[in-house]
C-alpha cells in the first residue's frame, strides 16, 4: 500500500533551534508539495517541486525556511531559526499527474511546537 | 488574500439528510477543483474532483456542482453518514498555468445521530 511518509510525526523544540522535516513521496510520483495547516489559514501552500525542480516557494518565509529535494525519494523542509509562530502541522503531499489528472496524496503530517 | 474561500467553519447535519458544503473562488484562471476530507491526526485524502468543462460530477454519495459564472462550487453528500464527520477542504488549480493546488480553510462537518 503506497503512501507518503513524513518524519518526525511530532517535534517540540525551543525558539531559535533548527527544525528539519522529512518526506518520502510515493515511488514514481513526480510532484511534491509542502503545506502548513493552521487554524487561521487552513492549508497554506509553502513550496512545490516537479521532477525535483522547485517551481514555486513564494508561500515560504524566505529568511528562515528552505525546501529541497536531494533525490527523488526525499524532500526536506527546514526552519532556521524556528519561532513560536511556526507552530503548526506541516504536510507533505505527492502526485503523479499533469493538468487535470493531478491528485495529491498526503502524508500524516509533522506536528511542530516551538516553545 | 484567500483565493479559495470556505465561509462556513462548521456545519451540523442529521444522519441520513443531505450535507451541502460550499466553496467560492476568486481566480478566474482556476479550471480544476478538488475536495479533500480530513480526519484528526491524519493527512487529507482525495474525495472528488471536477474540471471546469463540466458542471457536475458524481461519485456514489458524493456530488460536486460547479457554477463558473458565480465562481462557486458545492459538495453534496447524500445520505450523510456518521463516518462523514470530518473536515472538508475545497481546493483549486489552474492547470493551464502552473498547476499548484490552492486550498481553502476547511469546513468541519458534524453528522448528528
Amino acid at each position: 500500500d503506497a503512501r507518503v511518509t513524513q518524519t518526525p510525526r511530532h517535534k517540540v523544540t525551543e525558539m531559535g533551534q533548527e527544525v528539519t522535516m522529512r518526506c518520502q513521496p510515493i515511488l514514481g510520483h513526480n510532484t511534491v508539495f509542502w503545506y502548513r495547516q493552521t487554524m487561521m489559514q487552513g492549508l497554506e501552500l509553502l513550496a512545490y517541486f516537479r521532477n525535483r525542480a522547485p517551481l514555486d516557494d513564494s508561500g515560504m518565509p524566505k529568511d528562515r525556511f528552505s525546501a529541497e529535494m536531494p533525490d527523488a525519494t526525499l524532500a526536506t523542509l527546514k526552519i532556521q531559526p524556528s519561532e513560536p509562530r511556526d507552530s503548526a502541522v506541516y504536510f507533505c503531499a505527492s502526485g503523479n499527474g499533469w493538468g487535470q489528472n493531478e491528485k495529491l496524496f498526503f502524508g500524516s503530517g509533522t506536528q511542530l511546537s516551538v516553545l | 488574500d484567500q483565493q479559495v474561500k470556505q465561509n462556513s467553519p462548521s456545519l451540523s447535519v442529521q444522519e441520513g439528510r443531505i450535507s451541502i458544503l460550499n466553496c467560492d473562488y476568486t481566480n478566474s484562471m482556476f479550471d480544476y477543483f478538488l475536495w479533500y476530507k480530513k480526519y484528526p491526526a491524519e493527512g487529507p485524502t482525495f474525495l472528488i474532483s471536477i474540471s471546469s468543462i463540466k458542471d457536475k460530477n458524481e461519485d456514489g454519495r458524493f456530488t460536486v456542482f460547479l457554477n463558473k459564472s458565480a465562481k462557486h462550487l458545492s459538495l453534496h453528500i447524500v445520505p450523510s453518514q456518521p463516518g462523514d464527520s470530518a473536515v472538508y477542504f475545497c481546493a483549486a488549480s489552474s492547470m493551464n498555468r502552473d498547476d499548484k493546488i490552492i486550498f481553502g480553510k476547511g469546513t468541519r462537518l458534524h453528522i448528528l445521530p
